[in-house]
This record gives C-alpha cells, structure tokens and sequence, in this order.
C-alpha cells in the first residue's frame, strides 16, 4: 500500500497564478483532509470531507476549493495565489474505529508564491 | 486561545536521558488525544494514543489527567532519532469526520 500520495512535491507560482494540489489514498478511508502548515503556526484545517460527496470548511478556507472526486481522491485549488499561501500543504485521510480516530499524512507539497 | 498547548521548546537532552513534554487542552469535550511525531520537512506520524489513564509503548508513556486537562508524554534512554518535533493532538467528534486540533509541536532534540 502506498498510503497517502500527494502530486506535486514542489511548486513555484507567480502571484494570481492558479493550482491543484493532488492528493490519494488507497486505504479505503472514509475522511480526507488539507492542511497547510506554516512556522510557528503549526497545522491547520483548511477543508475537509468526511466521505465521498460531501466538503465542509476547516479553520482557513478562504483562497481555496476542493473536490471530492471519489472516496480515494481529494483535491485542492488556489484559484488565485497570493504569496500568504506560501506553506507547507498536508492531505490526510482517516476512519473512525471505535473510540479511536487517526489521520495518515502525505509526504507534503511546499508551495512558494512569489 | 488555541485548543491545544505545547511548550515548543527546544529541549537539548544528552542521549541516555529522560525526557516529558506536557500539553494543556482547553475543550473539555475533547475526546481523545494523540502524540504524533514530525522529522525535520517530513509529515507527521502518529506516535502513540492516550486514552483514559494512559499507555506505555517500549520507551514511551503517554498520560492523560482529564480533571487537570493535560497530557504528558514521557520518553526513557532517548536516543539520537528520537530528535523530531512532538504534537499533541485532541480529537472532537462531529458526526463521522472526527477532526483532530494539533499542538504547535515541541521540538526535541538528544545530543551524543
């Protein structure tokens, strides 16, 4: 299993420029998550969806649509980037088993908006 | 005020050491709680669970004191790759989707 994937690992845009950010699991996880994290700052919930069809707002919306394309695929778009978008950007998926609930990362894409 | 506190540090230990990072949470309906685990420009990765009264793995115990809202995460003979940044995490339950609030992260680091 590859676990959590996430297309590109690098990205450089020019301001106003736009993206999508790639993300899948093969884990047959239910929920699926963007964070972005930035120093000193930690992580933050940007969107999330807790199954297939369905997307719901985290801490830090705004720039940014996702799409659920199917239980194993989640993307994220800046439509306009602007150089506060310049972070570290994490997709996460999970399930809820019993009382326990975890969250598998990708390996990250660093995006630099200039 | 941010749900979930860590001192971010760094701690600079000797290998051999022992070493505990507290955290404090601020939402009482958090139920669950977490360490995870991030290397330098990696993601993070759970570490262990911290239920009820808490739990040991190997060198690691994890405690969680619910009328004092805090948790703490305790590593023995710390070893040179035991350098990462800690993350405490709590868990709501909204529905299905259960979000996790992360800590800023405590930065550990075990010298030779």
């Amino acid at each position: 299993n590859a676990g959590v994937t996430q297309t590109p690992k690098f990205q450089v845009l020019k301001t106003g420029q736009s993206m999508t950010l790639q993300c899948a699991q093969d884990m047959n996880h239910n929920s699926m998550y963007w964070y972005r994290q930035d120093p000193g700052m930690g992580l933050r919930l940007i969107y999330y969806s807790a199954s297939e069809g369905t997307t719901d707002k985290g801490e830090v919306p705004n720039g940014y649509n996702v799409s659920r394309l199917n239980k194993r695929e989640f993307s994220l778009r800046l439509e306009s980037a602007a150089p506060s978008q310049t972070s570290v950007y994490f997709c996460a998926s999970g399930t809820l088993a019993g009382v326990s609930y975890e969250q598998y990362f990708g390996p990250g894409t660093r995006l630099t908006v200039t | 005020r941010k749900e979930v506190e860590q001192d971010p540090g760094p701690f600079n230990v000797p290998e051999g050491a022992t070493v505990a990072f507290n955290c404090t949470y601020s939402n009482s309906a958090s139920q669950s709680f977490f360490w995870y685990r991030q290397d330098c420009r990696k993601e993070p990765k759970l570490l262990m669970s911290v239920y009820s009264s808490g739990n040991e793995d190997g060198r690691f115990t994890a405690q969680l004191n619910r009328a004092s809202q805090y948790i703490s995460l305790l590593i023995r003979d710390s070893k040179l790759s035991d350098s990462a940044t800690y993350l405490c995490v709590g868990a709501n339950y909204g529905g299905s989707q259960g979000n996790l609030i992360f800590g800023k992260g405590t930065k550990l680091s075990v010298k030779p």
